[in-house]
């Protein structure tokens, strides 16, 4: 099925450091959304995006739609260890009865205290 | 407000078998769906129901189905259970108030086939 492509896969930074991940798409969405899963848990929605140009902060966290609404990126300022986990990307193409969010693999991220 | 609710959170079951797992979304919410997780595949969309009707359907078999009862809460079943369906499966419910809605998860159950 369709995807998004995500990178990097995986990051191992040192804590201090800033932290930029992104997802592309051959296909213009409508919508992006940004989750973060901790290990055993379910998805957690960290910062939902809904025009083109869109800067939007949670905290340390500043996610981004891009201008041709087929890209967006997420950037984690000055780490902590508790950033650990995986991030994935996830956009919807509101198009009829096509309202499926279409996810992107991850990135990995290890924080090295 | 509580959240999503997965239960059970652990399964250990056998090929051929089958297995129901069960969701109860966070109140007012009346869309469920189902996602399957598995390592390097990220998460595999299976259905989305709202107000006991599927809205939409993934890519897998029909062994795989579910179903939304009146008071917004949803199971799924596996039938003939293969060594491939061992997996963490994701509910997740939205309120689906239109084209912005956001999607909360459960913790999953984790599915393991032997």
């Amino acid at each position: 099925g369709q995807q998004l492509n995500q990178s990097p896969q995986s990051m191992f930074i040192q804590e201090g450091e800033d932290v930029s991940m992104n997802c592309t798409s051959s296909s213009i969405f409508n919508t992006w959304l940004w989750y973060k899963q901790d290990p055993g848990e379910g998805p957690v929605l960290l910062i939902a995006l809904y025009k083109a140009g869109e800067l939007t902060s949670n905290g340390r966290l500043t996610a981004q739609f891009g201008i041709t609404r087929k890209d967006s990126f997420l950037n984690i300022s000055a780490s902590i260890p508790s950033d650990v986990g995986i991030y994935f990307c996830a956009g919807r193409i509101n198009a009829g009865n096509n309202r499926k969010l279409i996810w992107g693999l991850g990135t990995s991220l290890a924080v090295n205290p | 407000k509580a959240g999503v609710t997965q239960t059970p959170r652990y399964l250990i079951k056998t090929r051929g078998q089958q297995v129901t797992l069960s969701c109860s979304p966070i109140s007012g919410h009346r869309s469920v769906s189902w996602y399957q997780q598995t390592p390097g595949q990220g998460l595999q969309f299976l259905f989305e129901y709202f107000s006991e009707t599927q809205r939409n359907k993934g890519n897998f078999p029909g062994r795989f189905s579910g179903r939304q009862f009146s008071n917004s809460r949803s199971e799924m079943n596996v039938s003939t259970l293969e060594l491939g369906d061992s997996a963490l499966y994701l509910c997740a419910s939205s309120p689906s108030d239109g084209a912005n809605e956001k999607l909360f998860f459960g913790s999953g159950t984790q599915l393991s086939v032997l």
